[in-house]
């Protein structure tokens, strides 16, 4: 099964901050990572996938980056309604695998 | 607007059974392939089974192969996941999700979730 790596584990930053979160797999998944979004209590959301598309309806200052084993989902401004868990997803084979989490909280 | 709803959830003692589902609404849920993936207490996301849109390939994760069950009635719009033998690690939120790609093919993504149904296995 290919293990995907999330740093940092949790993030203290404040509202306009520029956050990143990194995603590493232990071995090339091509362009096949997706990013989602998890409140607690509500459905995951999907905001980037194939790396660096941005889904339908989610705002602009999310983005993705990467390729083969690194990959990053950036914040450019952050928002009171960002703070969330963030999880990255790969699709390359099956089993899919998702990182074990970002918790970005307010600082 | 998409729509999944899942229920079954509940409390059952470890070996025992039961069968979640995912009612789903606002698209043409014959065309799609279907995911159940869940989320023990603290812990991240775990990927636990898949459906082609027609039923034609299944997978699952080797930790509930032989025990969970994936199906569907494409008549009712449902999604099925019979759990038999369950244990306390089983424990977790149950969340379903639709793939816009074909289920075992690279390139899966989950764009649409539902809220999640409970399952907790203790004696």
């Amino acid at each position: 099964d290919i293990q995907m790596t999330q740093s940092p584990s949790s993030l203290s930053a404040s509202v306009g901050d520029r956050v990143t979160i990194t995603c590493r797999a232990s071995q090339t998944i091509s362009s096949y990572l997706n990013w989602y979004q998890h409140k607690a209590g509500k459905a995951p959301n999907l905001l980037i996938y194939a790396t660096s598309n941005l889904q339908s309806g989610v705002p602009s200052r999310f983005s993705g980056s990467g390729s083969g084993t690194d990959f990053t989902l950036t914040i450019s401004s952050l928002q009171p309604e960002d703070f969330a868990t963030y999880y990255c997803h790969q699709s390359y084979s099956t089993p899919n695998t998702f990182g074990q989490g970002t918790k970005l909280e307010i600082k | 607007e998409v729509q999944l709803v899942e229920s079954g959830g509940g409390l059952v003692k470890p070996g025992g059974s039961l069968r979640l589902s995912c009612a789903a609404s606002g698209f043409i849920f014959s065309s799609y392939s279907m995911n159940w993936v869940r989320q023990a207490p603290g812990k991240g996301l775990e990927w636990v089974s898949s459906m082609t849109s027609s039923s034609t390939y299944i997978y699952y994760a080797d930790s509930v192969k032989g025990r969970f069950t994936i199906s569907r009635d494409n008549a009712k719009n449902s999604l099925y996941l019979q759990m038999n033998s369950l244990r306390a690690d089983d424990t977790a939120v149950y969340y379903c999700a639709r793939d816009r790609v074909a289920a075992g093919s690279p390139g899966s993504v989950f764009d649409y979730w539902g809220q999640g149904t409970l399952v907790t296995v203790s004696s």
